[in-house]
């Protein structure tokens, strides 16, 4: 049981550069979320999804698309890279319940440099 | 605006102290608040949850504290350890659009001194 898994771990890109961060969850949950976290900051919601086929925006979505395509994926795209698009990626998981609080799990995170 | 605010960057103690790291809030929509602990190269876990309708969740060496009329949480960890250094967020969570959503703060590096 791997919980949530990313991939890259690291990557580096130049501007205007396009790239697709996959996460993958096994633990059948429902919900799914990408969060970015700059320093100085606390983790910022992009996008999430609250089933397969189903995706939403979060607080800061701009130059960002994402898929979810099955329900065990989340893909994250970045069409153009900016460097404002530097920083640490997280994604998360949880199981579905839209009347209360369900934890959510934390993949590793993906370290993005845009050069 | 930071909806969520942990205003203190960083914060040592000697283990066996008590550590209080404290957060505070902006909107009343908010009704459960959370802590996740994280250490480098890895992803938040969660520690600690509180609704709003309680003002005290215990487990174990954490307790977390809400202050509904002041918009402030506190995490107690009694006796801190040295395994306790690490960043910890406070999160609020509140229903928006189709899921419930967390809104952090900008996290506190705890060091615990042997």
């Amino acid at each position: 049981n791997a919980g949530v898994t990313q991939t890259p771990k690291f990557r580096v890109l130049k501007t205007g550069q396009s790239m697709t961060l996959l996460c993958a969850q096994d633990m059948n949950h429902e919900y799914m979320y990408w969060y970015r976290q700059d320093p100085g900051m606390g983790l910022r919601l992009i996008h999430y999804s609250v089933g397969e086929g189903t995706t939403a925006k979060g607080e800061v979505p701009d130059g960002y698309n994402v898929s979810r395509l099955k329900k065990q994926n989340f893909l994250l795209g970045l069409e153009s890279a900016a460097p404002s698009q530097t920083s640490v990626y997280f994604c998360a998981s949880s199981a579905s319940n839209y009347l209360a609080y369900n934890e959510q799990f934390f993949g590793p995170g993906t370290r993005l440099t845009v050069l | 605006d930071q909806q969520v605010k942990q205003n203190s960057p960083s914060l040592s103690v000697q283990e066996g102290r008590i550590s209080i790291l404290n957060c505070d809030y902006t909107n009343s929509m908010f009704d459960y608040f959370l802590w996740y602990k994280k250490y480098p190269a890895e992803g938040p876990t969660f520690l600690i949850s509180i609704s709003s309708i309680k003002d005290k969740n215990e487990d174990g060496r954490f307790t977390v504290f809400l202050n509904k009329s002041a918009k402030h949480l506190s995490l107690h960890i009694v006796p801190s350890q040295p395994g306790d250094s690490a960043v910890y967020f406070c999160a609020a969570s509140t229903t928006s659009g189709s899921a419930r959503q967390l809104t952090f703060g900008s996290g506190t590096q705890l060091t615990v001194l042997p």
